[in-house]
């Protein structure tokens, strides 16, 4: 299993343009979450999902958009960069047992640059 | 939303020391989770603790569950250089919190040799 892939690794982007981050679980798990973190601010989540086709809002969720037309798949689409958008993205995903015990695995992260 | 407060934000160690660490919530948790985050790498679980009172080891890491659900606490028993890195507290609300976690500001650790 390769777990929980992100791709790409590093982008640079100037302020407006618009890109798509990818996130892939190979573990059939039904809940999927974008994160960023920032310096001294921990993990923010930024969206989730509980299951395919199904997106909600996280605790920062203003300028970023999800989709989720896969089980396996979670994008991330930033429509007009801006630079505090500068920030390393982290995705996660878990599984469900009854409700409980819903431990999370991340992704190795993108690093986000927008000038 | 909800905040965790974990502290302390760093430490400088010897090798061989005791490190301890905490986190505390305005709000209830029913999970708390340990996770260890190496330069360059995504988050990586260490110890997760699913009832209030519960003291769960890893090695040389414990992790307890405080009484109130309103803490938690890790420690790391005589630490070596690859305990470098950061570490992070993770709270998780019950209910249809769909497994979202509240993460605190991280504790960065450096051993020194």
């Amino acid at each position: 299993n390769a777990g929980v892939t992100q791709t790409p690794k590093f982008r640079v982007l100037k302020t407006g343009q618009s890109m798509t981050l990818l996130c892939a679980q190979d573990m059939n798990h039904e809940y999927m979450y974008w994160y960023r973190q920032d310096p001294g601010m921990g993990l923010r989540l930024i969206h989730y999902s509980v299951g395919e086709g199904t997106t909600a809002k996280g605790e920062v969720p203003d300028g970023y958009n999800v989709s989720r037309l896969k089980k396996q798949n979670f994008l991330l689409g930033l429509e007009s960069a801006a630079p505090s958008q500068t920030s390393v993205y982290f995705c996660a995903s878990s599984y469900s047992v009854a409700g409980q015990r819903k431990t999370q695995y991340f992704g190795p992260g993108t690093r986000l640059l927008v000038l | 939303g909800q905040q965790l407060n974990q502290s302390p934000q760093s430490m400088f160690i010897q090798e061989g020391e005791d490190v301890s660490m905490n986190c505390t919530s305005s709000s209830i948790f029913n999970t708390w989770l340990w996770y260890k985050q190496e330069p360059g790498e995504g988050p990586v679980l260490l110890i997760a603790l699913y009832k209030a009172g519960e003291l769960t080891s890893n090695g040389r890491l414990t992790a307890q569950f405080g009484i109130t659900r309103k803490d938690s606490f890790l420690n790391i028993s005589a630490s070596i250089p690859s305990d470098v890195g950061i570490y992070f507290c993770a709270g998780q609300a019950g209910g249809t919190s769909y497994g979202k976690l509240t993460f605190g500001q991280g504790t960065i650790l450096t051993v020194h040799p």
